[in-house]
């Protein structure tokens, strides 16, 4: 079993559509949650971080913890055709060093 | 300020070669890490520096890859003798503070031993 377990997709969506991405993980020692976009051919950049349990809001981008579930999420509010890239899950155990991914959700916002 | 920048972006080399990828962190920032993703694969940790020295590099697949931070400025990872599998895409990552703020990448390195 994969410590993080990511839908790949892809998700398709219209252009306004709220999107809601999600991961499950196994291991209760995880700490740092992070959500990563990645575009074609680049690095991925980082979007939002959390530590432990709960809700942060970053403009179009809210990001939730649920640890009890070992469940998190990312809503994307108003999606944009320039919001179509992988995004993908990342967390740790440690002060956020090594890092464990999902495997990444494509993600197609349709104009 | 400038990114995390990897060079070179693509290599192509034969199997049996060596390869050596260079990273350059975002400046001032102590921890530097080396992650892969192989085809149809997470992107996977291989390990962690803090300055020059190797804080945690237990995702290494094996001897025939060695990294190295010179002075705790840039970095190295050089496979030697590469193989097949070790193709995929090399991603380098710096942050000052660890994970509380997350980790910048570079751009990667494409790498396709033949």
């Amino acid at each position: 079993q994969k410590e993080v377990e990511q839908d790949p997709g892809p998700l398709s969506v219209p252009e306004g559509a709220i999107v809601s991405l999600n991961c499950t993980y196994s291991n209760s020692a995880f700490q740092y949650f992070m959500w990563y976009r990645q575009y074609s051919r680049k690095g991925p950049e980082l979007l939002m971080y959390t530590y432990s349990s709960g809700n942060k809001e970053d403009g179009r981008f809210t990001a939730q913890v649920d640890k009890s579930s070992k469940y998190i999420s990312l809503f994307i509010r108003d999606s944009q055709p320039s919001d179509s890239a992988t995004y993908l899950c990342a967390m740790s155990d440690t002060g956020g060093f090594k890092t464990i991914f999902g495997a990444g959700t494509r993600l197609f916002v349709k104009a | 300020e400038a990114g995390v920048t990897q060079f070179p972006s693509h290599s192509v080399i034969e199997k049996g070669q060596t390869v050596t990828l260079r990273c350059d962190p975002i400046s001032g920032h102590d921890n530097l890490y080396w992650y892969r993703r192989v085809m149809g694969k997470e992107i996977k940790f291989l390990l962690h520096f803090v300055k020059e020295s190797k804080q945690d590099e237990s995702g290494m697949p094996n001897n025939r890859f060695l990294a190295e931070r010179t002075g705790g400025t840039y970095s190295t990872l050089k496979v030697q003798p590469a193989e097949l599998e070790d193709s995929g895409v090399y991603f380098c990552a710096s942050s000052q503070s660890g994970g509380l703020r997350g980790q910048y990448f570079g751009p990667g390195t494409r790498l396709t031993v033949t």
